[in-house]
C-alpha cells in the first residue's frame, strides 16, 4: 500500500515549454485534489476531482489543465509554463471521513 | 468563503517543553479541523483532526481543542522531542460543498524544538 505517490519529484522548465505531473492512489478513493504550496502561503487548491472522470476549478486554476481518465490516477498539466508557476506541487486523496492524504511533491522550477 | 489564520508564524521551544500552535476561522459552518505536519522535503501528513461535535481530543503527546463559540482550535504538544521539529498547518473544511467540500489551510507554524 503506497499511499499517494507523485512523479516527478523535480523538474526545471523553460518558460513555455509544457509538462504533465502524474498523481496516482491506490487507497480507492472518489476525491483527489492538486494543489501548489509557496513560502508563506499555505496550501492553495488548483484542481480537484470528485470522481472518474470529473474534474473541477479550484481557487487558482488559471494555466493549468487537469484529467481523471481512470480512478487511480490524476494529472495536473502545465500548457505553457510560467516563472510563476515555479512551486511545490502537492497532489492528495480524501478518504471517507474528509482526511486528506498528500504526496511527496514535485519541486517544479521555470526559468 | 472560509478563512483560516494561524498563529505563531514561529515558535522555539526547549526540549521537553510544550508547544502550542493557535488557528481562527471565519465560517461559523466549519466542521472538519485537521492539523498536518511537514517535514523537509516531504509533503504534509495528517497528525490529529477533531470535528465540531467534539471539544478536545488527544493522541498520546498530542492534543487539540476547538471552541466553536470563539471559532478558534489549537494544537498541544506535550514532552516535545527533537523530531517533532517541523512545519505544522492547521485547516478546516467549510460545510458547503464549494471545491468539492475543501479544504482552507493556515500559513503553517515552523516549530523548532532545542536539544
Amino acid at each position: 500500500n503506497a499511499g499517494v505517490t507523485q512523479t516527478p519529484k523535480f523538474r526545471v522548465l523553460k518558460t513555455g515549454q509544457s509538462m504533465t505531473l502524474l498523481c496516482a492512489q491506490d487507497m480507492n478513493h472518489e476525491y483527489m485534489y492538486w494543489y501548489r504550496q509557496d513560502p508563506g502561503m499555505g496550501l492553495r487548491l488548483i484542481h480537484y476531482s470528485v470522481g472518474e472522470g470529473t474534474t473541477a476549478k479550484g481557487e487558482v486554476p488559471d494555466g493549468y489543465n487537469v484529467s481523471r481518465l481512470k480512478k487511480q490516477n490524476f494529472l495536473l498539466g502545465l500548457e505553457s509554463a510560467a516563472p510563476s508557476q515555479t512551486s511545490v506541487y502537492f497532489c492528495a486523496s480524501r478518504g471517507d471521513r474528509y482526511e486528506q492524504y498528500f504526496g511527496p511533491g514535485t519541486r517544479l522550477t521555470v526559468t | 468563503g472560509e478563512n483560516v489564520e494561524q498563529h505563531p508564524s514561529t515558535l522555539s521551544v526547549q526540549e521537553g517543553d510544550s508547544a502550542v500552535i493557535k488557528c481562527t476561522y471565519s465560517d461559523s459552518a466549519s466542521n472538519y479541523f485537521p492539523w498536518y505536519k511537514q517535514e523537509l522535503g516531504k509533503g504534509p501528513q495528517l497528525i490529529i483532526d477533531i470535528r465540531s461535535n467534539v471539544g478536545e481530543k488527544k493522541d498520546q503527546r498530542i492534543a487539540v481543542t476547538l471552541n466553536k463559540t470563539a471559532k478558534h482550535f489549537s494544537l498541544h504538544i506535550t514532552e516535545t522531542q527533537p523530531e517533532d521539529s517541523a512545519v505544522y498547518f492547521c485547516a478546516a473544511r467549510g460545510a458547503g460543498l464549494e471545491y468539492g467540500n475543501k479544504l482552507v489551510f493556515g500559513a503553517g507554524t515552523i516549530l523548532r524544538v532545542k536539544s
